[in-house]
């Protein structure tokens, strides 16, 4: 089954500790993206990597950080500085040239206590 | 910066209804555009895309869109909706600040009720 895949779905945690969230492409796409939405404020672009061992800050990187030692993995970590971390992430990937598509995992769901 | 506006936030129809979602961008210059929907407890998927050539562009199930360059709007549009498609659209934009890549910024999203 080709796609992107996310894990966890859920995800609680108490408030100032760090939380990683996974992100694996089998599509072989270059790019990885990892998006926060958010009731009433669409998708916001948190940080993406266009290859591998490099990747940039998004609308909204503050407290978030990221890494890509691997082409299909992208992991997230919100760190206990993300101010307002209980959201729905959702992790996306395209080739990574120019006028391709991005396609989205299904989401994970965090909570922060 | 760049940003994508779509005015609706919540549009509920009955079934049969024509439907037109409105998006508008901010910038000129050579844009990509989509739509993309949500339907309750499924991923993102993709609905159209427009990147050059004819500026009516049809999608999957029925949807169509209609880039007019000159308002800088791409809405969406349906002749007659169903019942399933309830869900959330979103437009997004892949614009001349993302050159050479393609992230997309998005609008914050239309919730499409349709009542049978």
């Amino acid at each position: 089954d080709g796609g992107i895949t996310q894990s966890p779905k859920y995800l609680f945690r108490k408030e100032g500790q760090n939380v990683t969230l996974s992100c694996e492409q089998n599509l072989n796409h270059d790019a990885m993206y990892w998006y926060r939405q958010d009731p009433g404020q669409g998708l916001r672009l948190i940080y993406y990597s266009q290859i591998v061992n490099d990747f940039q800050k998004g609308d909204i990187a503050e407290g978030y950080s990221v890494s890509r030692e691997k082409k299909e993995s992208f992991p997230l970590t919100v760190t206990s500085a993300q101010k307002n971390p209980t959201a729905f992430y959702l992790c996306a990937s395209s080739r990574g040239s120019s006028g391709n598509t991005i396609y989205f995992g299904e989401g994970s769901w965090l909570t922060v206590v | 910066a760049q940003s994508v506006s779509q005015h609706n936030h919540h549009v509920i129809l009955s079934e049969a209804a024509s439907l037109e979602l409105g998006c508008n961008y901010s910038y000129g210059g050579t844009v990509n555009l989509f739509w993309y929907v949500q339907y309750p407890g499924q991923h993102l998927q993709l609905l159209l895309k427009y990147f050059s050539g004819d500026p009516l562009v049809k999608g999957i199930k029925g949807f169509e869109a209609e880039f007019i360059k000159s308002k800088f709007s791409f809405n969406l549009r349906k002749p007659s909706v169903q019942w399933s498609d309830t869900a959330e659209y979103f437009c997004a934009v892949n614009g001349p600040e993302d050159f050479g890549n393609e992230k997309l910024t998005f609008g914050t999203g239309t919730r499409l009720t349709i009542i049978p």
